[in-house]
């Protein structure tokens, strides 16, 4: 049959201005979230992390926000610059995964200088 | 750079061949994890090890097999290898045992491909 690859959603943003990229995780038991970046042949690289008993936690240009109600995350890049062009992830663990984190199919980010 | 060493950067081989992937934990990690990334499945969690055992098990197959070693570095085997194998594998530390409370750390992967 026909190889499908990934349709990841695509974000495509003017430098300076800020960039919001969503996740819907999937389970409600879920007890922390991470964001990874991921540019072209590399692994992903930790950006920020947030707990289920927080809502927004803020870190150098990133603010993650925690919907638990909708089951959402949400990752606002400010001022985005092009070395943020990339494929986002958001990954989820909750305990009794195995330790093993759970990642969304991730969003490309491209910034336009 | 993250800490975590990953080699062969990239490795093409046949079907039905048998490869090892290798990866050095950041220093002071106790935790390795392997992930496979395909262009249909996303990142996949295959097995972590802790400090030399077998500590979670995810989607692996049977013909691939893993096992760190006193030094804490870790080797991924792959065998009898099938065209669906070819991915890019990544290696990840974490400190402890339960991810739940750590981020991982992940090495730049090695480029499998099987022709």
């Amino acid at each position: 049959g026909e190889s499908v690859g990934l349709h990841l959603p695509t974000l495509s943003v003017q430098e300076g201005d800020n960039s919001i990229i969503n996740c819907a995780y999937s389970n409600s038991a879920s007890d922390y979230f991470i964001w990874y970046k991921q540019e072209s042949g590399k692994g992903p690289q930790f950006i920020i992390d947030i707990r289920s008993n927080m809502d927004k936690r803020q870190g150098q240009r990133v603010t993650v926000l925690l919907n638990k109600t909708v089951k959402h995350l949400s990752l606002q890049i400010a001022a985005t610059q092009p070395g943020d062009s990339a494929v986002y992830f958001c990954a989820e663990n909750w305990e009794g995964t195995g330790n093993q984190f759970y990642f969304g199919t991730g969003t490309s980010l491209t910034v336009i200088p | 750079d993250s800490g975590v060493t990953q080699t062969p950067k990239h490795l093409i081989t046949a079907t039905g061949q048998r490869v090892t992937l290798r990866c050095s934990p950041r220093s002071g990690d106790l935790s390795v994890y392997w992930y496979q990334q395909s262009l249909d499945q996303g990142l996949q969690f295959l097995i972590q090890y802790y400090n030399g055992e077998e500590r979670a098990k995810g989607n692996i197959l049977e013909r691939f097999s893993a096992q760190q070693f006193p030094d804490l570095h870790s080797e991924l085997n792959l065998s009898s290898l099938e065209l669906g194998d070819s991915a890019l594998y990544f290696c990840a530390s974490s400190p402890g045992a339960y991810s739940t409370n750590e981020k991982l750390f992940f090495g730049s992967g090695t480029q499998l491909s099987v022709l």
